[in-house]
């Protein structure tokens, strides 16, 4: 079982949708949580922190649920620029390496 | 305050030879990590360095790859006798602190193409 896994997408959404996505992790005692974005293979980007109470940043929403082990992702109102590999990415807060899970593709269209 | 810089971005090698990637992280940071990407496929964390230390370096193959992080200079990922598997795109990240907890700035990679 991988360490982090992710939705296999790819996700096709049109413009104005409201699209989720959610990542499993396997080890529990993971504390540290994140969402990065990726461009055609550029170099992912942090898109936001993933705290216990859940976090909002304008159109973006992330969640965490402890115990069931997932994180998910939404994004309201979907824009054409939003379209990109989502990475989920978990961590214990005091080791140097991040997990990534292998991505999520989400297009957006006109 | 430039960000993570890699070199060189594309690099070609025949197989047998050897490649270097290099990368000098964000001013400050002294916390360096190596990640792989195959085609259509994830990132793989390889290697986790602070200077003139390898702290984590349970992604690495056993044989052919190496990293460095001198006191002075950039990382360097040294691999050598390429195969056509190695063909990628080879990330560095840099931190402030050795902690996952913070943001990591990657670079924006080299991709290697072994013919």
């Amino acid at each position: 079982r991988k360490e982090v896994e992710q939705d296999p997408g790819p996700f096709n959404v049109p413009e104005g949708a409201t699209v989720a996505f959610n990542c499993t992790y396997s080890n529990s005692a993971s504390q540290s949580f994140f969402w990065y974005r990726q461009d055609c293979r550029k170099e992912p980007k942090l898109l936001m922190s993933v705290y216990s109470s859940g976090n909002e940043d304008g159109r973006f929403t992330a969640q965490l649920n402890r115990a069931s082990q997932y994180i998910s992702l939404l994004i309201r109102d979907s824009k054409l620029s939003d379209s990109a590999t989502y990475l989920c990415v978990v961590a214990l807060t005091n080791a140097g390496k991040s997990t990534f899970g292998d991505g999520t593709t989400l297009t957006v269209k006109p | 305050n430039a960000g993570v810089m890699q070199n060189p971005r594309h690099l070609v090698r025949r197989r047998g030879q050897e490649a270097r990637l290099r990368c000098s992280p964000m001013k400050g940071h002294s916390h360096v990590y190596w990640y792989r990407q195959l085609p259509e496929e994830g990132l793989k964390f390889m290697v986790y360095l602070q200077k003139e230390n390898i702290i984590d370096e349970s992604g690495m193959p056993k044989e052919r790859f190496s990293a460095e992080f001198p006191k002075e200079g950039p990382s360097i990922l040294r691999i050598q006798q390429v195969v056509r598997g190695d063909s990628a795109a080879y990330f560095c990240a840099s931190s402030p602190q050795g902690r996952a907890d913070t943001e990591a700035f990657f670079g924006q990679g080299t991709r290697l193409t072994v013919v």
